[in-house]
């Protein structure tokens, strides 16, 4: 398996550009989610989906952040209109449904490495 | 509340040494994972090793072992015979039920020659 895909790599932005950031999850997943990461605050998960329905939004800074899972193999982060402060790694990450006892381990992407000047 | 706390922002240890990373957890669930992630300075995040809560036996993988101490609520991470490649940060995450997983804030991991 490819694993977790996400593009753009990096993306270098000037502040209240629209950006939009893809991800393809392992085939077969049931769980996405998008996290970003940053000195300051860490590892931060801003929303997942289970069977491509939003489950927690609560992460989402605020309305400028958006997510969509039109299906189980696409998923979009976008950013209208953004700030200097939403520069971060953006990771993706997907994992089976857990049963019973199992718990799956997320499978991340490589991340997006959003600059916004 | 902060359900996973990693209370070593730092740690070194000479190369070829056994090392602890300490983590503490929060739940009132009795069913849920605990997970170590590595990521390398590359930036990717690398899963290491998986406990469940109902284990009765310690996970291991390798070099890595998991401390499980139920009672205590806590889920160390042991790194026997350290390499210079093992020099990263590491994160401690809990995932609750099926759904959303937590993470700690890390340990930056250094492995001296």
């Amino acid at each position: 398996d490819a694993g977790v895909i996400q593009s753009p790599r990096h993306e270098v932005t000037e502040m209240g550009q629209e950006v939009t950031l893809r991800c393809k999850p392992i085939s077969g997943h049931d769980y996405l989610f998008w996290y970003r990461q940053t000195m300051m605050r860490g590892l931060e998960l801003l929303i997942y989906f289970n069977n491509n329905v939003p489950i927690d939004d609560s992460g989402m800074p605020e309305d400028r952040f958006s997510a969509k899972m039109p299906n189980a193999s696409f998923s979009t982060l976008k950013i209208q209109p953004s700030e200097p402060r939403d520069s971060a790694v953006y990771f993706c990450a997907s994992s089976l449904y857990g049963v019973g006892q199992k718990h799956y381990e997320q499978y991340f992407g490589p991340g997006t490495r959003l600059t916004v000047t | 509340a902060q359900k996973i706390t990693q209370t070593q922002p730092g740690m070194f240890v000479q190369e070829k040494e056994a090392v602890t990373l300490d983590c503490t957890y929060d739940t009132s669930d009795q069913s849920y994972g605990l997970f170590w992630y590595k990521q390398p300075s590359s930036g990717e995040m690398i899963f290491l090793i998986y406990q469940g809560s109902y284990d009765e036996q310690n996970a291991t993988e390798g070099r890595y072992s998991l401390n499980f101490q139920k009672a205590r609520k806590s889920a160390n991470l042991v790194i026997s015979a350290s390499q210079l490649g093992d020099s990263a940060m590491y994160f401690c995450a809990m995932r609750e039920g099926g759904g959303d997983m937590r993470f700690g804030a890390g340990t930056r991991l250094t492995v001296k020659p």
